[in-house]
């Protein structure tokens, strides 16, 4: 089993529409979770972060970390064309580890 | 402006020499992190560094090697011990504080011929 689990998709949504990403996670004492949209060619760039349990909001983005589930989510609102892109979750092993460990990443595609 | 420069963009190395990738960062973070990415597929760390000179080796650290006798500088050297170079590396910077999360440089593409 991989410590990190994404959907490989592709998702496809349609402009407007809200794209829900998933991800899972193996280590109980993960402590910290981010998720990095990643455009083709380019590096990652990180959207948001999350350590506690419940929703985070941050404009048309939401993550969502349920610990008990080992399960870590982002809903992308309103989704535009230019929100295609690959979208990585990861998860760090204790709060000052620093080591990040990532999923293989879900292709998101909105289509006008 | 604060940020994680790295370069070449592109490289392109003939089989059996070494490269070196270079990676500066000028956000006065502790931590940093060497990541290969093949087409289609999620990050691997090569190996990171918490503090200057001191290091320590990823999941795929085979073939590679890397010094940090400064904080802003965290090169990799990818030795004609690695079969397979060929990828898209990626340099990231962290700075400790509730999340610790990382930000990473623009990448460089290496090709070997």
């Amino acid at each position: 089993q991989k410590e990190v689990e994404q959907n490989s998709g592709p998702l496809s949504v349609p402009e407007g529409a809200i794209a829900s990403l998933n991800c899972t996670y193996s280590d109980r004492v993960s402590q910290s979770f981010f998720w990095y949209r990643q455009y083709s060619g380019k590096s990652p760039e990180l959207i948001m972060s999350i350590y506690s349990n419940g929703d985070k909001e941050d404009g048309r983005f939401t993550a969502q970390l349920n610990k008990a589930s080992q399960y870590v989510s982002l809903l992308i609102r309103d989704s535009q064309p230019s929100d295609s892109a690959t979208y990585l979750c990861a998860v760090n092993i204790g709060t000052n580890a620093g080591k990040s460990t990532f999923g293989d990443g879900t292709t998101l595609t909105v289509k006008p | 402006d604060g940020g994680i420069t790295q370069s070449p963009k592109y490289l392109f190395r003939k089989e059996g020499q070494n490269v070196t990738l270079s990676c500066e960062q000028n956000l006065n973070h502790d931590a940093m992190y060497w990541y290969r990415q093949d087409p289609g597929q999620g990050l691997r760390l090569i190996y990171y560094s918490q503090i200057v000179n001191d290091f320590q080796k990823g999941d795929i650290a085979e073939g590679y090697s890397v010094s940090r006798e400064k904080k802003e500088s965290f090169p990799l050297t990818v030795t004609s011990a690695q079969k397979n170079p060929t990828a898209f590396y990626l340099c990231a910077s962290s700075g400790g504080g509730d999340y610790n999360e990382q930000f990473f440089g623009p990448g460089t593409r290496l090709t070997v011929l």
